[in-house]
């Protein structure tokens, strides 16, 4: 089953929009991590904002908001004021394990077209 | 820059033939992981390592093989080389910091090897 489920393959936004990427996660641990990382057709991974299973409050940092509902197991990233450069491939990833020996489990990724 | 250096950046070979990926992890960092990204896929991950000892097993193939060295660097090889392996590989470490940037993987800018 999959574990990090990013249902939209696809998404345009209008420069200055704001945008909601969706992502979906399934675990049984009570400690776990969400990530957000986006690849720019240049190829590199770049992080972007994370978010512990015990945080109460949503991560931001700076146009990039994660809106964590733990009960609906959802974990979407929020780009406010899209920019062209905001164009990319992102990925939402998960965290389970313990400390030394974590696993990493990567979405399939939400291709994020920003036009002018 | 996430401070992951990884070489070479581009290595193009021929059928049967061995190759070997280096990876250095961010200052400070004790885990190394090693990703596979085939076009247009998501993230595969192969192996990772804490502290110079093997911690977790992906989908790695048996043609594959990775170390992590005393100074913390990591090497994948690849041997008997197919085409289906060419890729971009990433590799990626974590384990500084505090609290859940501790967690967080910051990846290196990836190798991308064409299997000629």
């Amino acid at each position: 089953a999959q574990k990090i489920t990013q249902t939209q393959p696809g998404m345009f936004v209008q420069e200055k929009e704001a945008v909601t990427l969706d992502c979906t996660y399934d675990t049984s641990d009570q400690s776990y991590g969400l990530f957000w990382y986006k690849q720019p057709s240049s190829g590199e991974m770049i992080f972007l904002i994370y978010q512990g299973s015990y945080d109460e409050q949503n991560a931001t940092e700076g146009r990039y908001s994660l809106n964590f509902q733990k009960a609906r197991k959802s974990a979407n990233l929020v780009i406010s004021a899209s920019q062209l450069g905001d164009s990319a491939m992102y990925f939402c990833a998960m965290r389970e394990g313990s400390s030394g020996t974590y696993k990493y489990i990567f979405g399939t990724g939400t291709r994020l077209k920003v036009l002018a | 820059d996430s401070g992951v250096t990884q070489t070479p950046k581009h290595l193009i070979t021929a059928t049967g033939q061995r190759v070997t990926l280096r990876c250095s992890p961010r200052s400070g960092d004790l885990s190394v992981y090693w990703y596979q990204q085939s076009l247009d896929q998501g993230l595969q991950f192969l192996i990772q390592y804490y502290n110079g000892e093997e911690r977790a097993k992906g989908n790695i193939l048996e043609r594959f093989s990775a170390q992590q060295f005393p100074d913390l660097h990591s090497e994948l090889n690849l041997s008997s080389l197919e085409l289906g392996d060419s890729a971009l590989y990433f590799c990626a470490s974590s384990g500084s910091g505090a609290g859940g940037l501790q967690e967080t993987q910051y990846f290196g800018p990836g190798t991308r090897l064409l299997v000629l």
